[in-house]
């Protein structure tokens, strides 16, 4: 059975660095083909994809977003980490870590619950 | 404004069929079959409905479909039920910056 949870603070001061965690089970991100993305939606707006990372530890970025998000991975607990500088209001959103396998088209195929997250001083 | 474009809202009564279009470039939707889509129930995640175009995950019943020609791909629900009222994205890869894109979302009413 395929799970994710995300976890990290729900509120964040403008200009401060969010740190979110992706913990998943019932797959290896060091199986070859795996992948797991990070995506965000704020409230009443469309979803809005942020960062992949996939089984080889390649990385790729939202090119808006990119001077401003590292992903990270440690196949070892299970854990892809999503950090987000300098934030903003405007970041104010729930964000969410899908499973992303290369068989399947990259789709995202298993979502965690999703973490709202507010910016806010 | 999202990179895939998609009608706001559809509506339908139940038993009848709806289409929601998602019309991208030809550096995504038609360059590529990694077009798929999302049914997102309010408060609730996204959920995988169709992927590589036209296939059906496990477990999504075969009212769904998925087509593409072109630059637009589309979803068909047909025999609408009032669960199938939810918001739908689409999504595609694209080469024009090694990123995924989603569409703005299509409010499916069921009347």
């Amino acid at each position: 059975q395929v799970t994710l949870r995300e976890s990290g603070p729900a509120l964040v001061k403008p200009t401060q660095t969010l740190t979110l965690t992706c913990t998943f089970s019932g797959f290896s991100l060091s199986t070859s083909g795996m992948c797991v993305s990070w995506i965000r939606q704020p409230p009443g707006k469309a979803l809005e994809w942020l960062a992949l990372i996939d089984w080889d530890d390649d990385k790729y970025y939202s090119t808006s977003l990119k001077t401003r998000l590292t992903i990270s991975k440690d196949t070892s607990k299970n854990q892809v980490v999503l950090t987000m500088t300098n934030m903003d209001p405007v970041d104010t959103a729930t964000y969410y870590c899908a499973r992303t396998p290369s068989l399947g088209g990259y789709s995202f195929d298993y979502w965690g619950q999703g973490t709202l997250v507010t910016v806010s001083s | 404004q999202s990179a895939l474009t998609q009608p706001p809202s559809v509506s339908g009564s139940p038993g009848q069929s709806v289409t929601i279009s998602c019309t991208g470039t030809s550096s995504d939707v038609g360059s590529y079959n990694r077009v798929s889509w999302y049914q997102q129930p309010p408060g609730t995640a996204p959920k995988l409905m169709i992927y590589e175009v036209s296939n059906r995950p496990s477990g999504v019943p075969d009212r769904f479909s998925g087509s593409k020609s072109g630059n637009t791909a589309s979803l068909t629900i047909s025999g609408l039920q009032a669960e199938d009222e939810a918001d739908y994205y689409c999504s595609s890869y694209t080469s024009s910056s090694t990123s995924w894109v989603f569409g703005g979302g299509t409010k499916l009413t069921v009347l």
